[in-house]
């Protein structure tokens, strides 16, 4: 079963807006990861943030956390039209195996020129 | 791609036919994975390894079958092909347990006729 929910689907946005994007997930984390996937390629890691965390940056990217209402949210401010792609929220199981990621189904985001 | 290659890129197979994916890491990571992509449905994982020699289902395992015999080498068997079986396939890498960071291959398209 799915344990992130990316949301919106998809999206698209104008070049210099920001794009926001939201993640549920179900079960107590030990951290959240972003991924973004260009079309026709493999997934490339983002951002991790810790369940302990908040509120991370990285660059143009700002991931928050809050572990009360299993929610985190993907910010990219400034956006290009190279950050068009897929992103996906994964997640561990604190209580499961520390073995495995699940990933949501993605949000698909388009930079417009 | 952090020194992951999948071979072969592209196949296509007749039902009822086996199929060997290949997964080869020059990382000396300890974790390797398979996904499979497909359209609603996301990344779902289908095998893991966490040693050499040492491997355990994942979401969707019905169908699949795995190998690691030395640590850069990570084999994904369809035993007899179905069209279901349809996918993009997903190998990625990781140094620590899976709630960490994982570093994607380029994927294979497999399709079942």
């Amino acid at each position: 079963s799915q344990q992130g929910e990316e949301d919106p689907q998809a999206l698209s946005i104008q070049e210099g807006e920001n794009a926001t994007m939201n993640c549920s997930y179900k079960t107590s984390i030990n951290n959240l990861q972003w991924y973004r996937q260009n079309s026709g390629r493999g997934l490339v890691h983002l951002i991790l943030i810790r369940s302990n965390e908040r509120e991370k940056h990285s660059g143009r990217l700002r991931v928050t956390l809050d572990t009360s209402k299993k929610s985190s949210s993907l910010l990219i401010t400034a956006s290009r039209a190279a950050d068009t792609a897929s992103y996906f929220c994964a997640t561990d199981d604190s209580g499961g195996s520390n073995y495995k990621l699940t990933f949501g189904k993605g949000t698909l985001l388009t930079v417009n020129p | 791609d952090a020194g992951i290659t999948q071979s072969p890129r592209h196949k296509v197979t007749e039902t009822g036919t086996p199929v060997t994916l290949r997964c080869h890491q020059t990382e000396n990571h300890r974790y390797m994975y398979w996904y499979r992509q497909d359209p609603g449905h996301g990344l779902r994982l289908i095998h893991y390894s966490y040693g050499v020699k040492d491997t355990d289902k994942g979401e969707v395992s019905d169908g699949y079958s795995v190998s690691r015999s030395k640590t850069e080498d990570f084999l994904l068997t369809l035993e007899s092909a179905t069209s279901s079986q349809t996918s993009v396939y997903f190998c990625a890498i990781s140094q620590l347990a899976g709630a960490y960071e994982q570093y994607f291959g380029p994927g294979t398209r497999l399709t079942v006729t």
